[in-house]
């Protein structure tokens, strides 16, 4: 299994547009489908995108997904202090999942 | 609903062998397409996927720890247990467990979304 590389960390004001982007391999992101979880602090993660660009019921619009080749983008738009939290992308990779290193996203 | 709870020693001593046990409700393994995966998350670190056990009892592990790593499943008390060998410092972490389904048609069917989560189980590895 490949590494997917994230940004270790991000930042923005409430309101602006923040981009977490998500780069892999042709054995993870550029043949399979890119899913983002959120983790708020001392919680378990939570699905917030799957098959690149899926909001699970529940999940706001103000969360997208986006791919191209072998790198994904996650974006969030109208950002809110309550999205403070570390993002993880994952893609399966020839036999198993493998994750990206997350990135912290501060609401400054 | 589904729920997903693990359990286990919240502390081990090094080189011992730690069983994780997932209990889950609101599915059951024996359907075509139910999954279920071990995830770590070592403090103030990233997530680590382990392991992945599916209806059809197909086991995937992850390529760095597949040799100390085993996972099984009991359909009938909805649950999976996953065992890791010569335990280290190193695995002192948050075990997960996650539920997901494959999706497509045979022999085109792909991994989905880890979709519901258990709280997670603490565990140490000390002396």
């Amino acid at each position: 299994q490949s590494v997917v590389t994230q940004p270790p960390a991000a930042s923005g004001t409430p309101g602006q547009r923040v981009a977490i982007s998500c780069s892999g391999s042709s054995s993870n992101i550029g043949s399979n489908y890119v899913y983002w979880y959120q983790q708020l602090p001392g919680t378990a993660p939570k699905l917030l995108i799957y098959r690149n660009n899926q909001r699970p019921s529940g999940v706001p619009d103000r969360f997208s997904g986006s791919k191209s080749g072998t790198s994904a983008s996650l974006a969030i738009s109208g950002l809110r202090s309550e999205d403070e939290a570390d993002y993880y992308c994952a893609a399966w990779d020839d036999g198993g999942w493998v994750f990206g290193g997350g990135t912290k996203l501060t609401v400054l | 609903q589904v729920t997903l709870r693990e359990s286990g020693p919240a502390l081990v001593k090094p080189t011992q062998t730690l069983t994780l046990t997932c209990t889950f409700s609101g599915f059951s393994l024996s359907t075509r397409g139910m999954c279920v995966s071990w995830i770590r998350q070592p403090p103030g670190k990233a997530l680590e996927w382990l392991a992945l056990i599916d209806w059809d009892d197909d086991k995937y592990y992850s390529t760095s720890l597949k040799n100390r790593l085993t996972i099984s499943k009991d359909t009938s008390k909805n649950q999976v247990v996953l065992t890791m060998t010569n335990m280290d410092p190193v695995d002192t972490a948050t075990y997960y467990c996650a539920r997901s389904q494959a999706s497509g048609s045979d022999p085109l069917y792909f991994y989905d979304a880890m979709d519901v989560w258990g709280q997670g189980a603490t565990v140490t590895v000390s002396s």
